[in-house]
C-alpha cells in the first residue's frame, strides 16, 4: 500500500531564515505530487504541483519554491522566511494528472517568529 | 473556474444525534466531489468521493453524501454521531485542480 511521509512534523524558525520541508511517497511510481498550505481557520491553498522529476508548476506567486529531485520526493523551500509563511503545510499525491483522488501526508506545522 | 462553499463554519451537535454538513459547488466542467476529515494537527483523510454513478455515496466511519446536480450540492450526513467524529470537515471539487471549501468544524457534545 502507498504511504506518504512528511518531515519535520513541527518547525519554529526566525524571520529571514531558510526553509526546507521534505515529502516522500512509498509504494507507487510516477505520482503527481502537491504542496498545500493551510492557514489558521482557512481552507487549503494549492502552492505547487509536479507531474514528474524536475517538473514544477506554481499556482500562486510567493516567497516559496519547490523541487522534485527524485520520482517520489518533493521538497518545499524558501531562502528567507516571512511571518506570513507560518501555517500548516500538507503534501499530497495522486496516481496521475487526471487521477481524481489525492491522498495527504501528516503535515508540517511551521511557525515563523 | 470552480469554487466550493461550505455554508457552516461550526456545527455543534449532541452525541447520537444526526448531522448534516452542507457543501455547494460551482464548476464549468464535469466535477468530481470529495469530503475529507482532518483531526487536530493531522493531515486530511479521505471520507468519500463522488466520481460518477449513484448519487448516494457511502464512505468510512458511517458517513454518506448525496450529489445533487440541479442544486449543485454535495451534503455530508451521518445518522448518529460519536464524540470521536469531532474534527474539521472539508468539501472539495476536482476540476483542473482540487479546490477546497473553508471547512466546517464539527463538535460532538456529550
Amino acid at each position: 500500500s502507498q504511504t506518504i511521509h512528511q518531515w519535520p512534523a513541527t518547525l519554529v524558525q526566525p524571520v529571514g531564515s531558510p526553509l526546507s520541508l521534505e515529502c516522500t511517497v512509498e509504494g507507487t511510481s510516477n505520482p503527481n505530487l502537491y504542496w498545500y498550505r493551510q492557514a489558521a481557520g482557512r481552507g487549503l491553498q494549492l502552492l505547487f504541483y509536479s507531474v514528474g522529476i524536475g517538473q514544477i508548476s506554481s499556482e500562486v506567486p510567493q516567497n516559496l519554491s519547490a523541487s522534485r529531485p527524485q520520482d517520489r520526493q518533493f521538497i518545499l523551500s524558501s531562502k528567507k522566511l516571512l511571518l506570513s509563511d507560518s501555517g500548516f503545510y500538507l503534501c499530497a499525491w495522486s496516481g496521475g494528472l487526471y487521477q481524481e483522488t489525492q491522498y495527504f501526508g501528516p503535515g508540517t506545522r511551521l511557525l515563523v517568529l | 473556474a470552480q469554487s466550493v462553499t461550505q455554508l457552516d463554519s461550526q456545527v455543534p451537535v449532541f452525541e447520537e444525534a444526526p448531522v448534516e454538513l452542507r457543501c455547494n459547488y460551482s464548476s464549468s466542467v464535469s466535477v468530481y466531489l470529495f469530503w475529507y476529515v482532518q483531526y487536530p494537527n493531522q493531515g486530511l483523510q479521505l471520507l468519500l468521493k463522488y466520481l460518477s454513478g449513484s448519487t448516494l455515496v457511502k464512505g468510512i466511519n458511517g458517513f454518506e453524501a448525496e450529489f445533487n446536480k440541479s442544486q449543485t450540492s454535495f451534503h455530508l450526513r451521518k445518522p448518529s454521531v460519536h464524540i470521536s467524529d469531532t474534527a474539521e470537515y472539508f468539501c472539495a471539487v476536482r476540476g483542473r485542480q482540487l479546490t477546497f471549501g473553508s471547512g466546517t468544524q464539527l463538535t460532538v457534545l456529550p
